[in-house]
């Protein structure tokens, strides 16, 4: 069963702390993304991989950080410079670079308080 | 600065009615412009997509059309079902192999419902 898993789906933290967000897919793409979703803004860019051990930030980058040590792997950390941390986290992925064609994962929702 | 613009924020149809959300883009490089639809508390979901070749694409009720002299483009959802209320993104991104240019830019999104 092919897809994209985000874990976990709700998750909670403390004010300065970083967190990390987990992102997995086994459709064997090249690229996958991470997005930000917050009520009537859309989705916004936060970094993108378009292959291992590479990645590039997008539109909202800072104070976030990411790793893609494996090709079914992207993972997410929300550091505690993120000023603004608390919404709906969204991973993506397609089969090549250039972003045509992207399958999302369920999302997770994070609350920092 | 590229942009895609989406409208209108909301939408109340009546079943059996016809949705319509527009959007509009800037850059003329963008040759790729899908739809996706989003449940609340999921993901969202490739609906339809089109290329500046065509006017229309249709997939069942859902149907694009595309005016590449107006740099506008709209999903038309026909004998709209109470399923269909989601939020729907239009997106728009061109064909460059790699680098930023062909992430997707994506609108604001319009919140769709349909009253039964």
């Amino acid at each position: 069963d092919g897809g994209i898993t985000q874990s976990p789906k709700y998750l909670f933290r403390k004010e300065g702390q970083n967190v990390t967000l987990s992102c997995e897919q086994n459709l064997n793409h090249d690229a996958m993304y991470w997005y930000r979703q917050d009520p009537g803004q859309g989705l916004r860019l936060i970094y993108y991989s378009q292959i291992v051990n590479d990645f590039q930030k997008g539109d909202i980058a800072e104070g976030y950080s990411v790793s893609r040590e494996k090709k079914e792997s992207f993972p997410l950390t929300v550091t505690s410079a993120q000023k603004n941390p608390t919404a709906f986290y969204l991973c993506a992925s397609s089969i090549a670079p250039g972003g045509r064609e992207q399958y999302f994962g369920p999302g997770t929702r994070l609350t920092v308080t | 600065q590229q942009q895609v613009k989406q409208s209108p924020q909301s939408l109340i149809v009546q079943k059996g009615g016809i949705s319509i959300i527009n959007c509009a883009y800037e850059n003329t490089a963008f040759d790729y412009f899908p739809w996706y639809q989003q449940f609340p508390g999921k993901g969202p979901a490739l609906l339809i997509a089109i290329r500046p070749d065509v006017s229309e694409k249709k997939e069942g009720r859902f149907t694009i059309s595309f005016n590449k002299s107006a740099k506008q483009f709209s999903l038309h959802i026909m004998d709209s079902q109470p399923g269909d209320s989601a939020t729907y993104f239009c997106a728009a991104s061109m064909s460059t192999y790699g680098g930023s240019q062909g992430n997707l830019i994506f609108g604001k999104g319009t919140k769709l419902s349909v009253k039964p």
